[in-house]
């Protein structure tokens, strides 16, 4: 079974503040993604990882920013929480491209 | 170009009837193709995965699809709805060894009583 972990689970807090979503995986896994899902809608892609150093924008803008600094973890940060931002954080790896996705279980973040 | 369309966005069954979530995609190579389904508050758990071996796969909780080439469809089906089926499913089309993947809308799926 796959093992990806994300903390906060939800997380209320004010608008300005800096927040950093953790993700990690101990699968060993090359391929990272954070998706941003709204209640009851389809996931959009903001980033992704290929391995160590190397993280790309999605197809939806974010103005949050990854780093991939061990293969293991995949932090997004926001550096000034919006309302905007209120939605749900999905992280996820993946063996390799083309192969299925293991999910965490989200991250809800609302702005106040 | 890959897309997937998940022709419903609701469907409502009754426990013990069957149930069928339709999909229908288009990739111009060879795809992969998954089900994935998501429960309140939690994140996506693989269903079932086709990836060019056996066109009727089966997976977890009693699901299976059929990939239809000629209809470019990978329809999810179980053959009776438990109360606990009851969450949103998607569909999902990815290139075999491409960098793409794409999800379908979703489709939520009531079970009643």
């Amino acid at each position: 079974e796959a093992d990806i972990y994300q903390t906060p689970r939800y997380l209320v807090i004010g608008t300005g503040k800096k927040i950093t979503l953790e993700c990690s995986q101990t699968m060993g896994h090359d391929k990272m993604y954070w998706y941003q899902q709204d209640p009851g809608m389809e996931l959009h892609l903001i980033h992704y990882s290929y391995g160590v150093n190397s993280t790309e924008k999605g197809d939806l803008s974010s103005e949050s920013t990854v780093s991939r600094i061990r293969t293991e973890h995949f932090p997004l940060t926001l550096e000034s929480a919006r309302p905007s931002h209120t939605s749900q954080y999905l992280c996820a790896s993946s063996e390799s491209r083309g192969q299925p996705q293991h999910f965490g279980d989200g991250t809800r973040l609302s702005i106040l | 170009a890959q897309s997937v369309t998940q022709l419903d966005s609701h469907v409502s069954v009754s426990e013990g009837t069957p149930v069928l979530l339709r999909c229908n995609y288009s990739s111009s190579y060879s795809p992969s193709l998954f089900w994935y389904v998501q429960h309140p508050n939690k994140g996506l758990q693989l269903l079932l995965k086709y990836t060019s071996a056996a066109t009727l796969v089966k997976g977890i909780n009693g699901f299976e699809a059929e990939f239809k080439k000629s209809e470019t469809s990978f329809h999810l089906t179980k053959p009776s709805a438990h109360m606990s089926d009851a969450a949103e499913y998607f569909c999902v089309v990815s290139e075999v060894g491409g960098f793409k993947t794409i999800f379908g809308a979703g489709t939520r799926l009531f079970v009643k009583a």
